[in-house]
């Protein structure tokens, strides 16, 4: 049981587009998800913490306009990253919130903008 | 929050076991303690639990002092396949449930 999944698990992008993932909790509801970010040799840096049917908390120094976070359902949270660019390109961790702090963590998404 | 103090890495050898400590000094008192395990290129995954005392599962095991500043994860006969890196985090429920990753400790296991 609780299993998150993650869509795509590696995406190749151009400059200036934007990509979305998908984060989806498999066997179980989730009214609260967040994303982390993490550079290579680094901890995970939470993001955002994403809360089904109302807007996306960011951390201090996130975009909110540039990672745009929905969560429309109980089992699906989404992050788009708009208008990449290279600096962008980086290891994209969603989780999802079960009991007693315990969070369940995706697979991954490893994210490169040439 | 509580912050959490780990040593930034480990060695070890096949079969020994393996005590990682983390200190969280300022912990509040519905926090629990849990830590994960991360391979590269993976998420984190759930290792154990704990609130006081000792908790022990299938993979290992979490002591906990009395004055619950500190815990210590244990693996038992450890292999090749447990170099990761190990978090202990602390707070979620004093931070809406948020998790604050510190550096983790870096366990190598050697031949």
């Amino acid at each position: 049981g609780a299993v998150v999944s993650q869509h795509p698990s590696w995406v190749i992008c151009k400059s200036g587009t934007s990509v979305k993932i998908e984060c989806r909790s498999l066997d179980f509801q989730a009214t609260t998800m967040f994303w982390y970010r993490q550079f290579p040799k680094q901890s995970l840096m939470l993001m955002a913490t994403s809360n089904e049917g109302s807007k996306a908390t960011y951390e201090q120094g996130v975009e909110k306009d540039k990672f745009l976070i929905n969560h429309a359902s109980l089992t699906l949270s989404t992050l788009t990253v708009t208008s990449a660019h290279p600096e962008d390109s980086s290891f994209y961790i969603c989780s999802a919130d079960g009991r007693q702090e315990t969070q369940y963590f995706g697979p991954g998404t490893r994210l490169l903008v040439l | 929050l509580a912050k959490t103090t780990q040593p930034i890495s480990m060695d070890s050898y096949e079969g020994q076991e393996v005590n990682i400590t983390c200190s969280h000094n300022n912990i509040a008192t519905n926090d629990y303690i849990t830590w994960y395990q991360q391979f590269p290129s993976q998420g984190p995954r759930f290792i154990i639990q704990g609130y006081k005392t000792k908790v022990t599962n299938e993979v290992a095991s979490l002591f906990i002092p009395a004055d619950r500043k500190s815990s210590t994860l244990s693996l038992p006969r450890v292999s090749l396949s447990d170099t990761a890196v190990y978090y202990c985090l602390v707070g979620a429920s004093s931070n809406t449930g948020k998790l604050i990753f510190g550096q983790g400790t870096t366990l190598q296991v050697k031949p």
